[in-house]
């Protein structure tokens, strides 16, 4: 059974950078297959696809981000991480890690840590 | 981008209903499209891929249907489990993007 679990810190200053790292286990991110994703949600709001990254290193990312976003892979930790640049209070919001099959859509998620943006 | 639109955003439902959730994209997306179900501090739950396949576990009372830019998700007998966000999503093309989101709420 693939799980996933996103860790760092839940308190980030504005202008500062937000890092996340997702751990999966169950599976192997080198298998190749899938796309490892990052997906927020604003408080009380709908779901936002932040990006995705291929065993490989490609990437795609959100338009509306791209400019500040930045997703990486550790293959020999099998681990992906998001980092998100220059953050103000609108990047407060619930972030996910996802396993996205491009036949399934997002099959396995994250519990989702909650990223506040305050000073 | 292609832009999904759900409707309706809150549906009120009693046990036992038949409830249908439509989802529009911007252009066609042909069978990519994805249903989930949140509950309040959970992650989203797959249920439905390529428009209308079932995932493995869920029960068989939910189904969909469409294709091109017309979706829709239908539980024929809603039960006290279902009362949640539904959430559509488009995997046609590299840049994903959800529905707005439908919250099922006890009538």
């Amino acid at each position: 059974q693939v799980q996933l679990q996103e860790s760092g810190p839940g308190l980030v200053k504005p202008s500062q950078t937000l890092s996340l790292t997702c751990t999966v286990s169950g599976g192997s991110i080198s298998s190749g297959g899938y796309y490892w994703s990052w997906i927020r949600q604003h408080p009380g709001k709908g779901l936002e696809w932040i990006g995705y990254i291929y065993y490989s290193g490609s990437t795609y990312y959100n338009p509306s981000l791209k400019s500040r976003v930045t997703i990486s892979v550790d293959t020999s930790k099998n681990q992906f991480s998001l980092k998100l640049s220059s953050v103000t209070a609108a990047d407060t919001a619930v972030y996910y890690c996802a396993r996205e099959s491009r036949y399934r859509g997002f099959d396995y998620w994250g519990q989702g840590t909650l990223v506040t943006v305050s000073s | 981008d292609i832009q999904m639109t759900q409707s309706p955003s809150t549906l009120s439902a009693s046990v036992g209903d038949r409830v249908t959730i439509t989802c529009r994209a911007s252009q066609s997306i042909s069978s990519w499209l994805a249903w989930y179900q949140q509950k309040p501090g959970k992650a989203p739950k797959l249920l439905i891929y390529k428009a209308s396949s079932l995932e493995s576990g869920v029960p068989s009372r939910f189904s969909g249907s469409g294709s091109g830019t017309e979706f829709t998700l239908t539980i024929s007998s809603l039960q006290p489990d279902d009362f949640a966000t539904y959430y559509c999503q488009q995997y046609n093309s590299y840049s994903l993007t959800f529905g707005g989101g439908t919250k099922v709420e006890i009538k």
